[in-house]
């Protein structure tokens, strides 16, 4: 799998503060996956983008992936105590099985 | 319908010990990981199994090994424990068709 940089490492946000995290990677992706660990869990999948210029919704989160299936984004509007973890973003190991996670954007909301 | 399970939970060990990290899934998925997590360094890749009979080096191989015992079980061996191998141990498996990954609860392993 390619590995794909994401920014920031660490976000702080006041609790109904909007947030952003982005992943970036210098070759097209085959797809990109979303996974977040809450503090002391385990990395939990929440969606998989495959789409040129796609855009998924989950309740308050949004996902995009680029035009170019280059980037990706994961944007949360009006941030909860219950969104505090670690985002990663890795590709989704298709046409291969590894999948390189790197290290993910920490988000930490302050009520 | 147990998903990923991993034992032990918790392990201490001294440097030179050896030990082997159990991990088994229920839910058929023929590829099965091995990543390590320590503070600041997300989440590295170990070794994995895209199919039973079949392991490969991941991003951090060196000090392990890996048995592929069946389709369930994936276990991760340290044969001589070292200071620098204290980390969670996550185990996780993939569901072919949509390519997602399911992760076990974690092992906490510290080396003495």
């Amino acid at each position: 799998g390619q590995q794909v940089m994401q920014i920031p490492q660490y976000q702080h946000v006041q609790e109904g503060e909007d947030f952003t995290t982005y992943c970036n990677s210098s070759t097209t992706l085959s797809n990109i996956q979303w996974y977040k660990q809450r503090p002391g869990g385990h990395p939990v999948f929440l969606i998989q983008l495959v789409k040129s210029g796609e855009v998924k919704k989950q309740k308050r989160l949004t996902f995009q992936f680029g035009e170019a299936k280059k980037n990706s984004s994961l944007h949360i509007t009006a941030t909860q105590t219950t969104d505090v973890g670690t985002y990663f973003c890795p590709e989704g190991g298709s046409g291969t099985y590894k999948y390189i996670f790197g290290t993910g954007t920490r988000l930490k909301v302050l009520a | 319908n147990a998903g990923v399970t991993q034992t032990p939970k918790f392990q201490v060990l001294k440097t030179g010990q050896s030990m082997t990290l159990q991990c088994a899934q229920d839910m058929n998925h023929n590829s099965m990981y091995w990543y390590r997590q320590d503070p600041g360094m997300g989440l590295r890749l170990i070794y994995y199994s895209a199919s039973e009979g079949t392991t490969d080096k991941g991003e951090v191989p060196n000090g392990y090994n890996v048995s592929r015992l069946n389709k369930r079980e994936f276990s991760l061996r340290l044969e001589s424990a070292a200071p620098s191998q204290t980390s969670v141990y996550f185990c996780a498996s993939r569901e072919a068709s949509s390519l997602k990954q399911f992760f076990g609860p974690g092992t906490r392993l510290t080396v003495l």
